[in-house]
């Protein structure tokens, strides 16, 4: 069964950088041709689509957040990670890894994580 | 980026009754060369992440009830619950996966009356 883990430190200062990891179970992100995700939602932006990454490292990015984000896959160890730079409070959010259902990029999401929480705080 | 907008904001329904959710997006999320609309429908319970439940606007994910279906095309789509039950009282979302940015809907907080 599929399942998907988020981690990383729940506090983070502004200005610094949000780093959080997505460990996978129940599949291989190296034999694997879906594509993986991370949506954050916070109650003033509700539910926000942050990218996508490929297994081979192909990444697709929110526009509004590009500057600043960057996802990598660690296929060793079955994660994939996000990190968000520059961090203010409006990064406040519950974020989610996620699955796509279908093997191309425009596909529904079909796996979520749990969610980690991060408090964007001094 | 596609707009996703979702009427009412919230619902009360009798047990056993019928709950119906729209939700329209700004520009067509229907791929015409597949006939296919790029809409989804999540249903999200207090404290759990969001769960797929209908996909290319009316496929139904698998192990969902078939009380859930989802109807429309194009820009304008509808997430019906018949005869609601108490364990689907959920915030519900509209997706479109179309067009990158992904955008989500505002949500639909369904209750029971």
């Amino acid at each position: 069964q599929l399942q998907l883990q988020a981690s990383g430190p729940g506090l983070v200062k502004p200005s610094e950088t949000l780093s959080l990891t997505c460990t996978v179970s129940g599949d291989s992100l190296s034999s694997s041709t879906y594509y993986w995700g991370w949506i954050r939602q916070s109650p003033g932006k509700g539910l926000e689509w942050i990218g996508t990454i490929y297994y081979r490292g192909t990444t697709y990015y929110n526009p509004s957040l590009k500057s600043r984000v960057t996802m990598s896959v660690d296929t060793s160890k079955n994660q994939f990670s996000l990190r968000l730079s520059s961090v203010t409070a409006a990064d406040t959010a519950v974020y989610y890894c996620v699955k796509y259902l279908n093997e191309i990029f425009t596909s529904p999401l079909s796996t979520w994580g749990q969610g980690a929480l991060v408090t964007v705080s001094s | 980026d596609i707009v996703m907008t979702q009427s009412p904001d919230s619902l009360t329904v009798s047990l056993g009754e019928r709950a119906t959710i729209n939700c329209k997006s700004s520009q067509s999320v229907l791929n015409s060369s597949h006939n296919k609309s790029y809409l989804a429908w999540y249903q999200q319970k207090p404290g759990q992440p969001p769960k797929l439940l209908i996909y290319w606007a009316s496929a139904r994910e698998s192990g969902v009830p078939d009380r859930f279906s989802g109807s429309g095309s194009g820009t304008d789509f509808t997430l019906t619950i018949s005869n609601l039950q108490a364990e689907d009282v959920a915030v519900y979302y509209c997706q479109q996966y179309y067009d990158a940015p992904f955008t989500f809907g505002p949500g639909t907080k369904v209750g029971i009356k």
